[in-house]
């Protein structure tokens, strides 16, 4: 059973636009949030997170929101630029328990010039 | 700072064969954490270990086993590959998960032929 859930594999915009990257969870014990960016060829790199205490954090063009009601948090983009173009996973992890992060399958974004 | 190594960047194996992927991290991160990633499945967890002497299953251990020798290597071992394990494999570590997570590697490309 998938507990965070990145339901659309694939987001295409235009750069200048914004991307908006979605990723839904179903443990209620999630507290933490992150989102990682990884190219081709590489390893994951952390972009930016959030505490289940706050609803948004901020980091430039980067932005999460976090509604825990529907368990739902967003990564917003803005403006997209084509050096965005990565696969973005979400990941999770709980309060207090063992030190681990659960992903998403990801989601690969194209910003196109 | 070189982060977290992982050699060989590049394997292929014949069905059966055995081998060791390394990983060593010089930030003095307690936790150590092996990954798959795959098409269409994101990031598993394979393997971790929270701290020097201990190692614990994750989501998919199976045709796998690791060794923590100290607290800067974390290895992988393959002991009878087969074509399932073909994979990109990615190995992370961590002291704490907030603010930032895990710090990766850049991958282990695995071929079982």
């Amino acid at each position: 059973d998938q507990q965070v859930k990145q339901n659309s594999p694939s987001l295409s915009v235009q750069e200048g636009r914004i991307s908006i990257l979605n990723c839904d969870y179903t443990n209620s014990m999630f507290d933490y949030f992150l989102w990682y960016k990884k190219y081709p060829a590489e390893g994951p790199t952390f972009l930016i997170s959030i505490s289940s205490i706050k609803d948004k954090n901020e980091d430039g063009r980067f932005t999460v929101f976090l509604n825990k009601s529907a368990k739902h948090l967003s990564l917003h983009i803005v403006p997209s630029q084509p050096g965005d173009s990565a696969v973005y996973f979400c990941a999770a992890t709980t309060r207090g328990g063992s030190e681990k992060l659960v992903f998403g399958k990801g989601m690969k974004l194209t910003v196109n010039p | 700072n070189a982060g977290v190594t992982q050699t060989p960047k590049f394997q292929v194996l014949k069905t059966g064969q055995s081998m060791t992927l390394q990983c060593a991290q010089d930030m003095n991160h307690n936790s150590m954490y092996w990954y798959r990633q795959d098409p269409g499945m994101g990031l598993r967890l394979i393997y971790y270990s929270a701290s020097e002497g201990t190692t614990d299953k994750g989501e998919v251990p199976n045709g796998y086993n690791v060794s923590r020798l100290n607290k800067r290597e974390f290895s992988l071992r393959l002991e009878s590959a087969a074509p399932s394990q073909t994979s990109v494999y990615f190995c992370a570590s961590s002291e704490a998960l907030r603010p930032y997570g895990y710090t990766f590697g850049s991958g282990t490309r695995l071929t079982v032929v």
